[in-house]
């Protein structure tokens, strides 16, 4: 069975450019979420899902961070334009929810750099 | 707002040892998980624990759940090299229900050497 897909899996980017991350869950798992991990850190929620509503996104920056997943499966996480401070490792899980013990199961990552 | 602490963040030990991880919580959860992260990878799930007493092996690892004590212990016995890695826990919110996100601990960073 195919894990949590993730890309790109390294990003360097200028400030103040978009950029975009992409996310595919493990087929069949209805929740999906985004974290962001800063060197040395556990990972932070941003964003949670289920199926194609953000049932959670008080952790996102709203300024400058947009998500979506509009047909429930796939999902995209944008941020513009990116700031310095925005240099960390994006991950997307995704979960069976109660049915699974809410067991999240993670992707590669995208690690973003921004110059 | 829930507060995750591990502790040791860092720890040096020698192969055959034991050791306990620890993780402390600050507000009630019947869901921790324990997570392992090899350099420049994810996350791998090791442990999910939902509920108090719940005690669950996996070669030389060991992970247990107090929820009265809102705390999680991660048991290495007779460590190998291999198991070197930075080992998170994480604590879903107690909902009732849901597929709540994690909050993570800074993570313990092991070192296991010959």
């Amino acid at each position: 069975e195919a894990g949590v897909v993730q890309s790109p899996r390294y990003k360097i980017i200028e400030k103040k450019q978009p950029v975009a991350f992409w996310c595919n869950p493990i087929s069949g798992h209805n929740t999906l979420y985004w974290y962001l991990q800063n060197l040395g850190q556990g990972p932070e929620l941003l964003i949670r899902y289920e199926n194609e509503e953000a049932v959670d996104d008080s952790q996102l920056p709203k300024d400058r961070f947009s998500a979506e997943r509009l047909k429930g499966v796939d999902s995209t996480l944008k941020i513009q334009p990116a700031e310095l401070g925005d240099s960390a490792v994006y991950l997307c899980a995704s979960s069976l929810g109660l049915a699974g013990g809410s067991e999240q199961f993670f992707g590669p990552g995208t690690r973003l750099t921004v110059l | 707002e829930l507060k995750v602490e591990q502790n040791p963040l860092f720890l040096s030990m020698q192969e055959g040892k034991n050791y306990t991880i620890y993780c402390n919580y600050s507000t009630t959860s019947d869901r921790l998980y324990w997570y392992r992260q090899d350099p420049g990878k994810s996350l791998e799930s090791l442990f999910v624990l939902l509920s108090n007493g719940a005690v669950k092996q996996e070669g030389r690892l060991m992970a247990s759940l107090d929820t009265k004590a809102r705390l999680s212990t991660l048991h290495i016995t007779a460590a190998v090299h291999d198991l070197s890695a930075t080992y998170f826990c994480a604590v879903a919110p107690y909902s009732g229900g849901g597929a709540d996100g994690l909050t993570f601990g800074k993570g313990t960073h092991l070192i296991i050497q010959p």
